[in-house]
């Protein structure tokens, strides 16, 4: 298996630009998360989605950010407009259900600059 | 948001010396995990232990959590400068809610 698969691997781009993350998790696998990692504010959960349907995404910052999954192996996170402050890692994880909660499967992440 | 914090924050030892790092946490949980992050990398999932357990190894890891004190500790042995990383626990809440929690890290450097 390829693993979680994320593109573009780094991003840079002008405030007040639209930027869209993509994300393709592994095969089988019914949960979807986008994190993102700052230096000020670590790993935070900002969505997770269940075969398809958003969750929870009391973590989106706010308007500007959306996330869609279109179907069970796409997804993207959209920033639209975007802020210097939106400058981080953004991290999709993957994980099968069942109730015994366990492990994520990340992908290597997109590093987003703002300038 | 941070579940809580993880000491040290940043560990410098020798080749083959243990490492212990620490991490505590604020709600009730359904299990905790360890990660790792090696530099400009994404996450690794190292090792799981669930809220009815104490203690659990893998190869040269070792866990242990104490539900009562909203810790848990991670101690690698005998540990190789390719463990150099960022560490990470994370916990999974009873609630039913999915996501992880992730604690600040700890930043392991190993001398070779």
């Amino acid at each position: 298996d390829a693993g979680v698969i994320q593109s573009p691997r780094h991003e840079v781009t002008e405030m007040g630009q639209e930027v869209t993350l993509r994300c393709k998790p592994i095969s089988g696998h019914d949960y979807l998360f986008w994190y993102r990692q700052t230096m000020m504010r670590g790993l935070e959960l900002l969505i997770y989605f269940n075969n398809n349907v958003p969750i929870d995404d009391s973590g989106m910052p706010e308007d500007r950010f959306s996330a869609k999954m279109p179907n069970a192996s796409f997804s993207t996170l959209k920033i639209q407009p975007s802020e210097p402050r939106d400058s981080a890692v953004y991290f999709c994880a993957s994980n099968p259900a069942g109730a015994s909660y366990n492990e994520q499967f990340f992908g290597p992440g997109t590093r987003l600059t703002v300038l | 948001s941070q579940q809580g914090e993880e000491d040290p924050q940043a560990l410098s030892i020798q080749e083959g010396e243990n490492a212990t790092m620490n991490c505590s946490y604020k709600t009730s949980i359904n299990n905790l995990q360890w990660y790792r992050q090696n530099s400009g990398r994404g996450l690794v999932h190292l090792i799981l232990i669930r809220s009815n357990e104490r203690e659990k190894h893998s190869g040269r890891l070792r866990v242990t959590l104490d539900t009562s004190k909203k810790s848990s500790s991670l101690l690698i042995t005998a540990s190789r400068a390719a463990d150099t990383a960022s560490y990470f626990c994370a916990t999974v809440m009873d609630t039913g809610r999915r996501a992880l929690t992730f604690g600040s890290g700890t930043r392991l450097q190993v001398q070779p």
